[in-house]
């Protein structure tokens, strides 16, 4: 039979604002954490990604942050633009190699 | 990213019948994963090999099966495809070392009739 698939969380941004995106994790043993952005019709990308040793990480526009005591993590984009608007997936790696996926966020930046 | 290519890019196929996606990289990696995407569910391991001899079942493989052709090429195959494997499939690699970060296919979108 047909499937239905969930609503994704949304989060809608005006231009120029800034984006907080969060992401639970649930494994304690996890040490390495990334950031994946898949824009409509193309596969995910790389963004960034931050090892447990460390709270804050920075690229260009975006920040990972960490926290471990709640297990939770952000991805915060500077100075929203149109071309950030995507979904937006958390992923954590402990002891297995294979990084576990969240269902992902959806951005929307309105100009 | 065009280091990873996935072919078809779309198939629409009616149930019972053999289907095989194709994933090809230039990227000289030797780990590379197959994953299924449903709406609203984030992404779900179907199979992954560390080498080209390697061979691993993830979560949710019943009803599919892979073959490692070279270090380079990874194909997934529907045996027999039902409606609910209708869904968008990609194909990533990861170099093995380090932080080991994949790097993903543009996609098969399929659909089983």
């Amino acid at each position: 039979g047909e499937s239905v698939g969930l609503h994704l969380p949304t989060l809608s941004v005006q231009e120029g604002d800034n984006s907080i995106i969060n992401c639970a994790y649930s494994n304690s043993a996890s040490d390495y954490f990334i950031w994946y952005k898949q824009e409509s019709g193309k596969g995910p990308q790389f963004i960034i990604d931050i090892r447990s040793n460390m709270d804050k990480r920075q690229g260009q526009r975006v920040t990972v942050l960490l926290n471990k005591t709640v297990k939770h993590l952000s991805l915060q984009i500077a100075a929203t633009q149109p071309g950030d608007s995507a979904v937006y997936f958390c992923a954590e790696k402990g002891g297995s190699y294979i990084p576990t996926f969240g269902r992902g966020t959806s951005l929307i930046v309105h100009p | 990213d065009a280091d990873v290519t996935q072919t078809p890019r779309n198939r629409i196929t009616k149930t019972g019948k053999r289907i095989m996606l194709e994933c090809s990289q230039t990227k000289g990696h030797d780990r590379m994963y197959w994953y299924r995407q449903d709406p609203g569910l984030g992404l779900r391991l179907i199979y992954y090999s560390f080498d080209v001899k390697d061979i691993n079942k993830g979560e949710i493989s019943d009803g599919y099966s892979v073959s490692r052709q070279a270090q380079a090429k990874f194909s997934l195959s529907l045996e027999s495809a039902i409606p609910n494997q209708t869904a968008l499939y990609f194909c990533a690699t990861s170099e093995g070392y380090g932080t080991d970060t994949q790097y993903f296919g543009p996609g098969t979108r399929l659909t089983v009739l």
